[in-house]
């Protein structure tokens, strides 16, 4: 099992609707988490980081469900600028290794 | 320009030459790390400096690939005698020093394409 599991998708979905992407991981003692936005030949770069108690900013809002050892994204209002892979990232706890999954694509048409 | 900055972004060799890649870090980031990344795939774990000590190295890496950071600022990334399942990205991240939820920031990487 990979320790690190999304979606590949692709999720297609129209301007302004909400889209949301689960990201599962098999480490119970992973500590950090994030979620990584890397549009299409350029390099994965931070959305964002998932905190114990969920965030939001802006339109984007992130969950963390130890107990079934899976994080969220959700995307409301989507935009077509938000097409792009998201990328699921766990760190387990005491290492400072980053383990990414292989992403999710999203693809918002008119 | 104050990122990760990667040299070459890209890289055509027959199978069998040398390739070297070169990474320079975020000046004030201790950490460092190689990932390779194919098509339809997440990045994949190579291998980890803190400073110019490497760390940690995936089972990915086998013995054609060696990496180092001789002074704990830029790193290279040699791989011999190269294959065709070698092509892919190679992607050079770094962080700066600190507990839990500190950001990597990516290079925009070489692609590494073995004819």
């Amino acid at each position: 099992r990979k320790e690190v599991e999304q979606d590949p998708g692709p999720f297609n979905v129209p301007e302004g609707a909400t889209v949301a992407f689960n990201c599962t991981y098999s480490n119970s003692a992973s500590q950090s988490f994030f979620w990584y936005r890397q549009d299409c030949r350029k390099e994965p770069k931070l959305l964002m980081s998932v905190y114990s108690s969920g965030n939001e900013d802006g339109r984007f809002t992130a969950q963390l469900n130890r107990a079934s050892q899976y994080i969220s994204l959700l995307i409301r209002d989507s935009k077509l600028s938000d097409s792009a892979t998201y990328l699921c990232v766990v760190k387990k706890g005491g290492s400072y290794i980053p383990t990414f999954g292989r992403g999710t694509s999203l693809i918002v048409h008119p | 320009d104050t990122g990760v900055s990667q040299d070459p972004r890209h890289k055509i060799t027959k199978r069998g030459q040398n390739v070297t890649f070169r990474c320079d870090p975020i000046s004030e980031h201790n950490r460092l790390y190689w990932y390779r990344q194919t098509l339809g795939q997440g990045p994949e774990f190579l291998t980890y400096f803190q400073n110019e000590a490497q760390l940690e190295k995936s089972r990915l890496l086998s013995d054609r690939f060696s990496a180092e950071r001789p002074k704990g600022s830029f790193s290279t990334l040699e791989i011999q005698r190269t294959e065709q399942g070698d092509s892919a990205m190679y992607l050079c991240a770094s962080s700066f020093p600190g507990q839990g939820n500190t950001e990597a920031f990516f290079g925009q990487g070489t692609r590494l394409t073995v004819v």
